[in-house]
């Protein structure tokens, strides 16, 4: 299975700052990365597919990056209502495997 | 507006049997696979498998084959989850999900279900 490492896991910043999260695949994936939000008590929500194309609806300080093994999400301007957890998946091979997840608080 | 809802949060008791439900509307269900995705208390997200509504086409991660069933009916657009003999360690929230189309990730999700397996 394709290992996914994200970091950090916690993260606790204010509103206006820029805010990256950084997503390691044990072996190359090319660009075939998705991005979810998942808020508490409430299912994921698709951010970015494609390791980098926004999807649609998303506020557009919300931006990806990468290829290959490395990737990070990167939030322009936190607003406080970007808390939650964040989730990386592979979507190259079975099983398609998520990233440990990263919190993330508003200070 | 396309929508996945699922069955409500069950209470069962180990070696139990069960099957719980993702209803999907607004969207031709027999033409897009459905995922499951596990998420066992205050942990992440695991990808357990996934069906074609169409030709009921299923893919399991190896970790969940052989513990549970995937299946659906495109006739009433509703997948299917389902459990021969529960154990404790099933206690999750299961989340139903809809694949976009000609890709991997999942575009809809249902609002999960809570299931809870104690004696």
């Amino acid at each position: 299975d394709i290992q996914l490492t994200q970091s950090p896991s916690f993260l606790s910043a204010s509103v206006g700052d820029r805010v990256t999260i950084t997503c390691r695949a044990s072996q190359g994936i090319s660009s075939h990365l998705a991005w979810y939000q998942q808020k508490p008590g409430k299912a994921p929500n698709l951010l970015m597919y494609a390791a980098s194309t926004l999807q649609s609806g998303v506020p557009s300080r919300f931006s990806g990056s990468g290829s290959g093994t490395e990737f990070t999400l990167t939030i322009s301007s936190l607003q406080p209502e970007d808390f939650g957890t964040y989730y990386c998946q592979q979507l190259t091979s079975y099983p398609l495997t998520f990233g440990g997840g990263t919190k993330v608080e508003i200070k | 507006e396309v929508q996945l809802v699922q069955s409500a949060a069950e209470v069962q008791k180990p070696g139990e049997s069960l099957k719980i439900s993702c209803k999907g509307s607004g969207y031709s269900f027999g033409n897009y696979w459905i995922g499951w995705v596990r998420q066992m208390p205050g942990k992440g997200l695991e990808w357990m498998g996934i069906i074609y509504p169409g030709d009921s086409d299923t893919r399991y991660n190896p970790s969940f084959k052989g513990q549970v069933a995937i299946s659906a009916d495109k006739s009433i657009s509703t997948a299917y989850l389902q459990w021969p003999s529960l154990k404790a360690s099933d206690t999750a929230i299961y989340y139903c999900a809809r694949r976009a189309i000609s890709s991997e990730w999942f575009d809809f999700w249902g609002q999960g279900t809570l299931v809870t397996v104690s004696s």
